[in-house]
């Protein structure tokens, strides 16, 4: 099947400093791709929509200025963490679909973030 | 969007078969619905879906209930490895959105 590879998977930063994570669609074109954030034992929270060659879709609450979401391509979208801080640890996975219809969508693996 | 109800928590023995129920009963005609499950640490993996008729896979088989407002997962014979979270969603097209509820917590006792 389809496969979305999310990288890194686990990175720690300082306080302050900004972290890029990368999530590609391997053997599909992905027009949209989700970004999600998860606290231990809780569900995935949708974060944003991604759209390939326009502006993110925020959902309410998440800052756009703290999250930045760039999708220049359609296997290609980048989630950054500017600024980082302790609350912002969290497990952040990404999602993509192929286009066409109803189908199946595609998790990254997940990237563990830890802010020091 | 259309909201699913399921048990917070289930078990199973191993090697049994396993039913997870899901209500949807706002569901609109158009929605499909489809089931993922997360293993710890790990990004969720997607199960089956399907929208009118039952629907099998390698997997699991998807039973829909007539009128479409609820629907259950079945794993024919639960291992170990079926320990996870299994979400039940609802979605009208490969472009909507995915909203997560707060999912089944599947136990397999040995």
């Amino acid at each position: 099947g389809a496969v979305v590879s999310q990288h890194p998977s686990r990175v720690i930063c300082k306080s302050g400093t900004s972290v890029k994570i990368e999530c590609r669609s391997l053997d599909f074109q992905a027009t949209t791709m989700f970004w999600y954030r998860q606290f231990p034992k809780k569900s995935l929270m949708l974060m944003a929509t991604s759209n390939e060659g326009s502006k993110a879709t925020y959902e309410q609450g998440v800052e756009k200025d703290k999250f930045l979401i760039n999708h220049a391509s359609l296997t290609l979208s980048t989630l950054t963490v500017t600024s980082a801080h302790p609350e912002d640890s969290s497990f952040y996975i990404c999602s993509a679909s192929e286009a066409g219809g109803n189908t199946e969508a595609f998790f990254g693996q997940g990237t563990r973030l830890t802010v020091v | 969007d259309a909201k699913t109800t399921q048990p917070n928590s289930m078990e199973s023995n191993e090697e049994e078969p396993v039913h997870l129920p899901c209500n949807h009963s706002t569901i609109s005609g158009t929605d499909y619905i489809h089931w993922y499950r997360q293993l710890p640490s790990q990004g969720p993996e997607y199960v089956i879906h399907g929208l009118t008729s039952n629907v099998n896979n390698r997997m699991a088989s998807l039973a829909i209930a007539e009128d479409r407002k609820s629907s259950t997962l079945i794993l024919h014979r639960a291992t170990l490895r079926d320990a996870a979270v299994y979400y039940c969603i609802l979605r009208y097209s490969s472009a909507s959105k995915i909203i997560f509820g707060s999912g089944t917590r599947l136990s397999i006792r040995p």
